[in-house]
């Protein structure tokens, strides 16, 4: 049971350019919205997150946008560098205890 | 400040022997989570405790699998007998009760063969 979606498994960007990652979630009870980041060998690393009472929240380079009514979000990195490639994990809560996960997009930012 | 701490990082085994995964969880921190990372599902939760005690074990995915939090700062995942399917990431994660971000371990790399 899939309730967090992320159908590109992979992403490939040009450096200077922008990163878009999707992600998807079917649970509408779901309140709380994050990203993480995991680098090989590593263990994933918050990287920015959005309350459901928001549709847009930043920070430097990061951009995260959330589309309730299509359960929709995104993370946008802009300008993407080659330290940004990694897995981007999007994750979904309603409460502290249940936090479902997607798949993991593979982002590579090319020099 | 110490994050989650795993062990150990690898672990290469072969089918039917037992497999034990260690975490400590960050000081202070009330939950502790267990996840299982494939290719195919990514993180998947496979139990968490709250204040030592198994709150939800529904993700784990056989009888094979059981887990144990003695005390606040020590937690087990054990594999018996272990099975070539069962070869994946598995991360330890912690959280306080009063906030919904997760530290993650680093992660231990079981391989059954």
């Amino acid at each position: 049971d899939q309730q967090v979606k992320q159908n590109s498994p992979s992403l490939s960007v040009q450096e200077g350019r922008i990163s878009i990652l999707n992600c998807d979630y079917t649970n509408s009870m779901f309140d709380y919205f994050l990203w993480y980041k995991k680098y090989p060998a590593e263990g994933p690393t918050f990287l920015i997150s959005i309350s459901s009472i928001k549709d847009k929240n930043e920070d430097g380079r990061f951009t995260v946008f959330l589309n309730k009514s299509a359960k929709h979000l995104s993370l946008h990195i802009v300008p993407s560098q080659p330290g940004d490639s990694a897995v981007y994990f999007c994750a979904a809560s309603y409460n502290n205890n249940d936090m479902r996960f997607g798949a993991g997009t593979r982002l590579t930012v090319k020099p | 400040d110490a994050g989650v701490i795993q062990s150990p990082r690898h672990e290469v085994t072969e089918m039917g022997q037992e497999v034990t995964l260690r975490c400590k969880p960050i000081s202070g921190h009330d939950y502790l989570f267990w996840y299982r990372q494939t290719m195919m599902r990514g993180l998947e939760l496979l139990i968490y405790f709250n204040n030592n005690v198994p709150i939800d074990d529904s993700g784990m995915p056989e009888d094979r699998f059981s887990a144990k939090m003695p005390n606040a700062s020590f937690s087990t995942l054990k594999i018996q007998p272990s099975e070539p399917r069962d070869s994946a990431v598995y991360f330890c994660a912690s959280s306080p009760s009063t906030g919904r971000l997760r530290g993650f371990g680093s992660g231990t790399r079981l391989t059954v063969v």
